[in-house]
C-alpha cells in the first residue's frame, strides 16, 4: 500500500545537538511539507518542496532545514539553533496543485532533554 | 493572505445529538477548503474537500460542509455524533505561495463525546 512512513515515531534529543526526522513516500507525489504542531497551535509549515532539488521556507523555518535529493524522500533537520524544538512533527505529501489534499505521515514526536 | 479561523477550541455532544464545528475563512480568491480530523497521536486524515463545485460538500463518516461565500464560512456539521468521532477537527485553506501551494491551517477544535 502507498503512504507516508515518518521515522522514528519518538526522539529525543540533548539540548546543543542536531538531529534528523526521515519522511519518505511512496505516492508518486511531487510535493512534500513539513508542520510543526503545539497544543492549541494547529499545524504550523516549516518547509515545503514542489520538485527534487528545489524547497521554500514556511512560515516557521528557522532553526531547521531539509534536503530534497529525491522525489520520495524530504528529510528535516533540526539543529541546535531552533530555539523550542520540543514539538510533534508531521510531514506531509501531495500531487501540485491547491485543489489536492495532502496525505499525512503519522508523526515523530521530539524531546529535548 | 489566506487564513482560517475556527471559532471554538472544544466543542462537546452527547453521542447522537448533532455535530457543529464552524469555521470562517479570509481569501483574496476562491478558495480551496479542507476539514481534516487528528486523533490522538496520530497523522491528519481528510474528511472532505470544497474546490468551487457544489457548495454542500459530503466526506467520510457522514460528515459533511457548506460552503457559505456571503458569510466566509465553511462549518462541518454530522446529523448524530457517534463515540469514535472524539478527535481534534481542523479546518484548512489552499494558500498560493512563491513557489507552489501550502495548506494553511487553523488551530483546530477538539470534539468530546459523551455517552
Amino acid at each position: 500500500d502507498g503512504g507516508i512512513t515518518q521515522s522514528p515515531k519518538y526522539l529525543f534529543r540533548k539540548e546543543g545537538q542536531n538531529v534528523t526526522l526521515s519522511c519518505e513516500q511512496n505516492l508518486n507525489h511531487d510535493a512534500m511539507y513539513w508542520y510543526r504542531q503545539d497544543p492549541g497551535q494547529g499545524l504550523r509549515l516549516i518547509y515545503y518542496s514542489q520538485i527534487v532539488n528545489d524547497f521554500q521556507k514556511g512560515d516557521i523555518a528557522e532553526g531547521y532545514s531539509v534536503s530534497r535529493e529525491k522525489k520520495e524522500s524530504f528529510p528535516l533537520t533540526v539543529t541546535s539553533a531552533q530555539k523550542n524544538p520540543t514539538a510533534f512533527y508531521l510531514c506531509a505529501s501531495s500531487m501540485t496543485g491547491r485543489n489536492y489534499g495532502y496525505t499525512f505521515g503519522s508523526g515523530t514526536r521530539l524531546t529535548v532533554v | 493572505a489566506q487564513s482560517v479561523t475556527q471559532l471554538d477550541s472544544h466543542v462537546s455532544v452527547s453521542e447522537g445529538t448533532p455535530v457543529l464545528l464552524r469555521c470562517n475563512y479570509s481569501s483574496s480568491y476562491s478558495p480551496s477548503l479542507f476539514w481534516y480530523v487528528q486523533h490522538p497521536n496520530k497523522g491528519l486524515q481528510l474528511l472532505l474537500k470544497y474546490t468551487s463545485a457544489a457548495t454542500l460538500v459530503k466526506g467520510i463518516n457522514g460528515f459533511e460542509a457548506e460552503f457559505k461565500k456571503s458569510e466566509t464560512s465553511f462549518h462541518l456539521t454530522k446529523p448524530s455524533a457517534h463515540m469514535s468521532d472524539a478527535a481534534e477537527y481542523f479546518c484548512v485553506v489552499s494558500e498560493l505561495r512563491q513557489a507552489g501551494t501550502a495548506l494553511i491551517f487553523g488551530k483546530g477544535t477538539t470534539l468530546s463525546v459523551s455517552s
